[in-house]
């Protein structure tokens, strides 16, 4: 599994509240992702980080920030939740192989 | 942008009958990953498919990587109950970046 954890698991919110999600890495990755995923949607890039401080956008970044203070750390920010943020988010770090991605068990964030 | 579509969304299957997913991409692609998301779980990395036309097999899956290196297929012979889950492809974008096709779930009648 790549030593990814994610934190919280599962969290219930209103709307016009800010959340942040957590990813943590034991490896030492450079690169780290996030992505939320809904019915008919798969998997859609929300950030993504190359480096401590290095942060680039998504498709779907609207309403969403990052930060990476360490290269442990990529923090995801919704700075006041929508329903439609309404979804399950993963993390994921690239591999230092082939170049695949490695995926974190995943937050279910419902927005009320 | 990139857009990789992938069909068909849902397929059931009686355990035994064969499954085929495939991906299409609306751009060449460098490469292309195949992912399998069992139900409660998360992607995990199934193989990378690189060189025009490649054929890959591990087991009863077999992938292929389409001449133009602009579609692809998973195929599973002969399905069995624990081959259930979501199947996603993913183009590589550059840039350090996957884009994820729609994914195909797959379910079995035992």
């Amino acid at each position: 599994d790549a030593g990814i954890t994610q934190s919280p698991r599962h969290k219930v919110t209103e709307t016009g509240t800010p959340v942040t999600l957590r990813c943590h890495q034991t490896e030492n990755h450079r690169y780290m992702y996030w992505y939320r995923q809904d019915p008919g949607h798969g998997l859609r890039l929300i950030h993504y980080s190359y480096g401590v401080k290095d942060t680039d956008k998504g498709e779907v970044s609207d309403g969403y920030s990052v930060s990476r203070s360490k290269t442990e750390d990529f923090l995801l920010t919704l700075e006041s939740a929508t329903s439609s943020q309404t979804s399950v988010y993963f993390c994921a770090i690239k591999g230092t192989g082939t170049g695949e991605q490695f995926f974190g068990p995943g937050t279910r964030l419902t927005v009320l | 942008g990139q857009q990789v579509m992938q069909i068909p969304q849902y397929q059931h299957v009686q355990e035994g009958e064969d499954f085929t997913t495939y991906c299409n991409s609306s751009t060449t692609l460098s490469n292309i990953q195949w992912y399998k998301q069992r139900p409660g779980g998360h992607p995990v990395f199934l193989i990378q498919l690189v060189k025009s036309g490649e054929v890959k097999k591990q087991k009863r899956l077999t992938f292929q990587f389409g001449e133009a290196k602009k579609n692809s297929s998973l195929h599973i012979t002969a399905t069995q109950t624990t081959d259930v889950g979501t199947y996603f492809c993913a183009g590589d974008q550059g840039a350090q970046k996957l884009v994820f096709g729609q994914g195909t779930r797959l379910t079995i009648n035992p």
